[in-house]
């Protein structure tokens, strides 16, 4: 079956970049979007095919997706941004999530 | 505005089988490309996609757990309903349905916390 690694955590500073990486066999040949889960709530649709983001998401959120990694990169990271992040693909399964990243905001 | 509740029991026994539905407003079942997902996650851990319906009553699941689902529609109702038999303690785990479009799961319920014990 298809799998999608992502990091357990990543950490950054206030107003730095955070990287979230998601690897899976060929991601960059299939749509990945990516949900922000805060604690005790539902997640959220921040980016979906590969780099489109939903109305009402911030700029400062974006994503790419190639060979066989895809990255949700937030620039000017805040503190509301700490969050748990998953990335999810459609396969033949049809749908896969990663295991999650935790996102720090030092 | 679209928006999904989910409903069913809050505690199940172990072997019993776990009915969900999903009941929602915003949009119609019965528009081309729109589907209605099931994930769950238990305490502390990742999301796991279970099932998915779409507008066609196309029916995906995941392939661990095929054996014990079911998914159905009633459009006129505007509900999804999901079975999951056998059910055991690691069946645990909130679950949530989703409105899906263009590859993604856009609006989520606020989820249902499903504890399995004797």
């Amino acid at each position: 079956s298809y799998e999608l690694t992502q990091p357990p955590s990543v950490s950054v500073s206030p107003g730095q970049t955070a990287s979230i990486t998601c690897s899976g066999d060929k991601l960059g040949d299939k749509y990945a979007c990516w949900y922000q889960q805060k604690s005790g709530q539902s997640p959220v649709l921040v980016i979906y095919q590969d780099s489109k983001r939903p109305s009402g998401i911030p700029e400062r959120f974006s994503g790419s997706n190639s060979g066989n990694t895809a990255t949700l990169t937030i620039s000017g990271t805040q503190a509301m941004d700490e969050a748990d992040y998953y990335c999810q693909a459609w396969d033949s399964s049809p749908v896969v999530f990663g295991g999650g990243t935790k996102l720090t905001v030092l | 505005q679209i928006t999904l509740k989910e409903s069913g029991p809050t505690l199940v026994k172990p072997t019993q089988t776990l009915t969900l539905t999903c009941t929602f407003s915003g949009f119609s079942l019965s528009t081309s490309g729109v589907g209605v997902g099931w994930i769950r996650q238990p305490p502390g851990k990742a999301l796991e996609w279970l099932a998915l319906i779409y507008w066609d009553d196309d029916k995906r699941y995941s392939p661990s757990l095929k054996s014990r689902l079911t998914i159905t529609k009633d459009t006129s109702k505007n509900q999804v309903v999901l079975t999951m038999t056998n059910m055991d303690p690691v069946d645990t785990a909130t679950y949530y349905c989703a409105h899906c479009i263009a590859a993604a799961f856009d609006y989520w319920g606020q989820g249902t916390l499903v504890t399995v014990s004797s």
